[in-house]
């Protein structure tokens, strides 16, 4: 069974800094792997999503990269900002899913400080 | 353009009460339609999803039950609730055909379910 986890599980830093978020999966049959932000009480807005041939994707100020082999990948945010205070979840989709199922990780709880 | 609308944004339930939630999708047609739930301070936990009006997979054993009367509509449903049922309750789409795989899933604004 996909087991996916994200490290850290919350993270404060002061605006400005660039910052790395963390994701790993267990089984690494995945189609693609995709980064959404959810805000408090919302629901998810997708970020950027990496095919299994690819290796990372970028979109303005975000950046993903995806190992498949080792079961990994990282969302670079750069230049954070208060407005990016948001949790991150990242997700797979495995290959045999009939449906294309998405299994989660628990998140990553983004708070940055003005 | 493709929307997706969730409804209601809350409800508060008494246990052993009935509940329905209603999904709609506009602006494209036969989706993969998904219901998820997430518990206070847990990761989205994948419930039902389906691939065709009538065609229902269920990932959890549980009392909730999930029906596709027609292509754009999906909705969740029990008979008793549980207060274990209290959750953030999430529907969403995505795409089939040729180029799936470079779509992300796209999701509804949520039901927050409380149970008293």
């Amino acid at each position: 069974k996909q087991e996916v986890t994200q490290i850290p599980a919350a993270l404060s830093v002061p605006e400005g800094e660039n910052l790395v978020l963390n994701c790993s999966f267990t089984d690494s049959a995945i189609y693609n792997l995709q980064w959404f932000r959810q805000d408090p009480g919302k629901g998810l807005t997708s970020l950027l999503l990496i095919q299994s041939s690819q290796r990372e994707q970028t979109s303005g100020r975000l950046n993903a990269s995806l190992d498949k082999s080792s079961g990994r990948s990282t969302l670079y945010i750069a230049a954070s900002q208060p407005g990016d205070s948001a949790t991150y979840l990242c997700a797979v989709t495995l290959s045999s899913g009939s449906a294309r199922q998405l299994t989660f990780g628990s998140g990553t709880q983004l708070t940055v400080l003005p | 353009s493709q929307t997706i609308h969730q409804w209601p944004a809350t409800l508060v339930q008494p246990v052993g009460s009935p509940l329905s939630l209603e999904c709609t999708v506009e602006g494209t047609s036969n989706p993969n339609l998904y219901w998820y739930r997430q518990a206070a301070g847990r990761g989205l936990q994948l419930l039902f999803y389906s691939i065709g009006i009538d065609q229902i997979s269920s990932e959890v054993p549980q009392n909730l039950s999930a029906s596709r009367p027609q292509d754009r509509q999906f909705i969740l449903s029990s008979k008793k609730l549980l207060l274990s049922d209290s959750g953030f309750y999430l529907c969403a789409w995505s795409p089939k055909g040729q180029g799936w795989g470079n779509q992300p899933q796209h999701f509804g604004d949520g039901t927050r379910l409380s149970i008293l």
